[in-house]
C-alpha cells in the first residue's frame, strides 16, 4: 500500500481483556517498529523487527506485551489482561533500510482501557 | 542507553518569524538524528534528518544543525507559517541501538497570524 496502515483505529477494552493490534507497514519495507506514545509525550519504542525476526524487545513493558512478524510483512501487538496504564496511541512505524533511518509511521491505534 | 532531552516545550512566534528547536542527547554512539512533525490526532511525519557525518542540512525552510562535540541539535524553521504550527519531536539512534529511536518529549509550536 501507499503507506503503513493500522487497525483498529480505536480501541476500548475493558480492564482485563485481551487486544490485538495490527500493523500492515509499507509493501518491500524490511524493518518494523513499535512505539507507545502516552499523552502529551514522545512515543516509546516497544520493539524492533527485521524482516520476521524480532531483533530488540527490550522496550516491551511487561509479559503482557507479545508481537509477531511471522511472514516478514504484517505485524500484529498483542497486549494481555490490559490495565489502565496500557492506554495509550500505539504506533507502528516501517523502514526500507534495516536500522532505524527514515521511518514512516502508521497513524495509530488509540486504547483506552476502562 | 540513550537520553534525549528537548526544549523548549511551548513556543509560540508570529508569522514570519523564526523558530529554533533544540534536542541534547547522551549517547555518542548515535549517528542518526532524525526530525518528525506531528498535528493534532495525526501521525508523526519526518520532515528532515542528519546524520554524524554532517554539520548541517537544509530543506527549503527548514534546517538541522549538529553539534557532536557538544552532544546537540537543533531545528530552524525560517518564515514561519501557520500550517508550520504542530509538535515536533526529535529522536537519535545510532548503529548500536539495532534500530531503536529515542525520541524528545516534544515542543508544541504555534504560529500566530
Amino acid at each position: 500500500g501507499a503507506g503503513v496502515s493500522q487497525s483498529p483505529r480505536y480501541k476500548v477494552a475493558k480492564r482485563g481483556q485481551d487486544v490485538a493490534l495490527r500493523c500492515d507497514p509499507i509493501s518491500g519495507h524490511v524493518s518494523l517498529f513499535w512505539y507507545q506514545q502516552a499523552l502529551g509525550q514522545g512515543p516509546e519504542f516497544l520493539t524492533y523487527f527485521q524482516n520476521e525476526a524480532q531483533l530488540d524487545k527490550s522496550g516491551l513493558p511487561s509479559d503482557r506485551f507479545f508481537a509477531e512478524r511471522p511472514e516478514g510483512s504484517v505485524s500484529t501487538l498483542k497486549i494481555q489482561r490490559t490495565q489502565q496504564e496500557d492506554s495509550a496511541v500505539y504506533l507502528c512505524a516501517s523502514s526500507l533500510e534495516t536500522g532505524g533511518f527514515g521511518y514512516t509511521f502508521g497513524s495509530g491505534t488509540r486504547l483506552t482501557v476502562v | 542507553g540513550e537520553n534525549v532531552e528537548q526544549h523548549p516545550s511551548t513556543l509560540s512566534v508570529q508569522e514570519g518569524d523564526s523558530a529554533v528547536i533544540k534536542c541534547t542527547y547522551s549517547d555518542s554512539a548515535s549517528n542518526y538524528f532524525p526530525w518528525y512533525k506531528q498535528e493534532l490526532g495525526k501521525r508523526p511525519q519526518l520532515i528532515i534528518d542528519i546524520r554524524s557525518n554532517v554539520g548541517e542540512k537544509k530543506d527549503q525552510r527548514i534546517a538541522v544543525t549538529l553539534n557532536k562535540t557538544a552532544k546537540h541539535f537543533s531545528l530552524h524553521i525560517t518564515e514561519t507559517q501557520p500550517e508550520d504550527s504542530a509538535v515536533y519531536f526529535c529522536a537519535a539512534s545510532g548503529d548500536t541501538n539495532a534500530g531503536k529511536s529515542t525520541f524528545g518529549d516534544g515542543t508544541t509550536l504555534t504560529v500566530k497570524p
